[in-house]
């Protein structure tokens, strides 16, 4: 199994401009996670979804940030316009009874 | 929300040593797992712990589910260079399906 497959691994940008992370959740899980990483606020859930649909979104911090998963092997998270402070390290995750995360795309706004 | 509480920060240790650390939480958790960050790289799964008392083994790691649900600990034996990183643990409970983290134990082994 590849895993968790998340593009691009790395990201820099200006700020203002729209930011969309990717995600290949594992085959077969039927739950999707995207967390934050931070050095300040460590790991944080932003949104997940079950069988394609969001169920809890409370940790997006502001609506600038936006979550879809159109289909079971595919979820986009967009940073639109994106600020300096969202800089930090994206998790995507995916579960059928434990959850399995991907690598991480390390977002730098300039 | 749900805060987890983890200690120690870091721990600077020589190769061969025991390793513990634990988390404490004010709410009550239905299970605890524990993950190792490695740097550039996504948390990888230890242990995870399902029930109350529970006492779980992974080779040299061994972790524990607290009878109060609001604790766990995980213990590394015989430390190894390849043990360095930075450990969390996580919650779920709740009703909630998402993780709660704790801030992480950095482990560093001095040869």
């Amino acid at each position: 199994d590849a895993g968790v497959i998340q593009s691009p691994r790395h990201e820099v940008t200006e700020m203002g401009q729209e930011v969309t992370l990717r995600c290949k959740p594992i085959s077969g899980h039927d739950y999707l996670f995207w967390y934050r990483q931070t050095m300040m606020r460590g790991l944080e859930l932003l949104i997940y979804f079950n069988n394609n649909v969001p169920i809890d979104d409370s940790g997006m911090p502001e609506d600038r940030f936006s979550a879809k998963m159109p289909n079971a092997s595919f979820s986009t998270l967009k940073i639109q316009p994106s600020e300096p402070r969202d800089s930090a390290v994206y998790f995507c995750a995916s579960r059928e009874n434990e959850q399995y995360f991907g690598p991480g795309t390390r977002l730098t706004v300039t | 929300g749900q805060q987890l509480n983890q200690s120690p920060q870091s721990m600077f240790i020589q190769e061969g040593e025991d390793v513990s650390m634990n988390c404490t939480s004010s709410s009550i958790f239905n299970t605890w797992l524990w993950y190792k960050q490695d740097p550039g790289e996504g948390p990888v799964l230890l242990i995870a712990l399902y029930k109350a008392g529970e006492l779980t083994s992974n080779g040299r790691l061994t972790a524990q589910f607290g009878i109060t649900r609001k604790d766990s600990f995980l213990n590394i034996s015989a430390s190894i260079p390849s043990d360095v990183g930075i450990y969390f643990c996580a919650g779920v409970g709740g009703g909630a399906d998402g993780l709660t983290f704790g801030k992480g134990t950095h482990l560093i082994i001095q040869p």
